[in-house]
């Protein structure tokens, strides 16, 4: 089954920098990658996602890159803000199939 | 307001005594699933349903139990706690499947059960 790992497990960055979320899955199969953003005391809620077939995404300050071949992908946030302070989850799975096997998640913390 | 409703938000029982978590979303999503979240694990599923009377076992069904009567509401059962099912809990529901590119997740509030 799909296995996924997520880097680092705590992120601390200045306020304007950018940050890099880093994950791997195991089954190359796997062609369907969402990030899910958690602030504190809320729900997961869908920020960005990605299909094998489209090598890089962007959404204003975010963006999500795949790289198949090392079964790798990572999310982006450029010129951070307070708000962006959360946990963030990334996932993988075969579209259609009806389990999202998530990271661990990471902590991003954006000093100001 | 689209939404998923889990009930109680809170809950503190004892070993043994047996409780339902409630979920209800009011999206008519076909696809509703039960996540647990704990520190260092992210989330991890427990159970999922694709549609009324259609129900499967995720990465961590031991000790629960699900049922889907009706498209609307998916509760989560827990016959006999133990104190290593205190948790963090969350229903989730989506029109296409954990999976679908433009059918996200939708998550409820989250229940924080905690098992003494």
């Amino acid at each position: 089954g799909e296995n996924v790992e997520q880097h680092p497990s705590t992120l601390s960055v200045q306020e304007g920098d950018s940050a890099v979320i880093k994950c791997t899955y195991s089954d190359s199969a796997s062609n369907y990658f969402p990030w899910y953003k958690q602030e504190l005391g809320k729900r997961p809620q869908l920020i960005i996602d990605i299909r094998s077939n489209v090598g890089e995404k962007k959404d204003q300050r975010i963006a999500v890159t795949l790289n198949k071949t090392a079964k790798h992908f990572s999310l982006h946030i450029t010129e951070t803000q307070p708000e962006d302070s959360a946990v963030y989850f990334c996932a993988a799975t075969v579209a259609g199939a009806q389990k999202l096997v998530f990271g661990q998640g990471t902590r991003l913390t954006i000093n100001p | 307001e689209a939404q998923v409703t889990q009930n109680p938000r809170y809950l503190i029982t004892v070993t043994g005594k047996k409780l339902t978590v409630t979920c209800s979303q009011n999206m008519n999503h076909e696809y509703m699933s039960w996540y647990r979240q704990d520190p260092g694990l992210g989330l991890r599923q427990i159970y999922y349903s694709m549609n009324v009377e259609v129900t499967d076992k995720g990465d961590v069904p031991e000790g629960y139990k699900v049922s889907r009567k009706e498209k609307r509401n998916f509760p989560l059962i827990l016959e006999s706690p133990s104190p290593n099912q205190t948790s963090l809990y969350f229903c989730a529901s989506s029109l296409g499947g954990a999976s679908s590119y433009n059918s996200p997740l939708h998550f409820g509030n989250g229940t924080r059960l905690t098992v003494t």
